[in-house]
């Protein structure tokens, strides 16, 4: 079945460092490829979405880009803030199936 | 209201209890979907409804667990003789479009369940 693997957290850095939190996928077919944030004391948001192979989503100066050769759909953002501090779930969406599914998330804590 | 709304914010219950999980979903918003979050884990799919019916429940764990939306609009996650295993922040999440949209899901803050 469809399945999602990002890498363990948490992770530590300064601000203003460069950021890559690393996905990749499992899944027949096409699937769409996510990532959602979820913020100190917030609910689930979406950050950016991908639809099709080679597509680059982007939001907030995070970007990620949808490499159907590797399976991957890896976060980055050139500068992290305090700010973006918080838990970053990849998930996927099958293409016969409408739900999504959710990686185990990675914490990530920005010092200033 | 504007976002998705889900009572109780917290359940405390003794185990063998039944407990009922209500979600108001964005108005308009005809997909709904059902998780589960474990400490420290991702949302874990449990079901979700486009309109009245559920269109994939392959998520429940058992037939402990059971979900209803019977007008399309707000649903209700149903377990019946809870176990500590329950223990859990249950996810209701909304999204508009047909077979869910495009896949952007509005959540709620979620119920956190604790089963003693």
């Amino acid at each position: 079945g469809n399945s999602v693997t990002q890498m363990e957290g948490p992770v530590t850095l300064s601000e203003e460092a460069f950021l890559t939190i690393n996905c990749t996928y499992t899944a027949t077919g096409y699937p769409s490829l996510f990532w959602y944030v979820q913020y100190p004391g917030e609910g689930l948001q979406l950050l950016l979405k991908a639809t099709k192979a080679d597509d680059k989503g982007s939001n907030k100066g995070f970007e990620a880009t949808y490499r159907k050769e590797t399976t991957s759909f890896h976060l980055e953002k050139g500068s992290v803030q305090v700010s973006d501090s918080a838990v970053y779930f990849c998930a996927l969406r099958g293409s016969s199936a409408s739900k999504i599914i959710f990686g185990s998330g990675t914490r990530l804590s920005i010092r200033p | 209201g504007a976002g998705v709304s889900q009572t109780p914010s917290n359940k405390v219950t003794e185990k063998g209890k039944y407990v009922e999980l209500r979600c108001d979903p964005i108005s308009g918003h005809t997909a709904l979907y059902w998780y589960r979050q474990s400490l420290g884990q991702g949302p874990e799919f449990l079901i979700y409804f486009q309109g009245t019916g559920a269109a994939d429940d392959s998520g429940l764990p058992n037939d402990r667990f059971f979900a209803v939306r019977p007008e399309g609009s707000v649903s209700t996650l149903k377990i019946q003789r809870t176990e500590r295993g329950d223990s859990a922040v249950y996810l209701c999440a909304s999204s508009s479009g047909l077979a869910g949209g495009v896949g952007e899901l509005f959540f709620g803050e979620g119920s956190r369940l604790t089963v003693l």
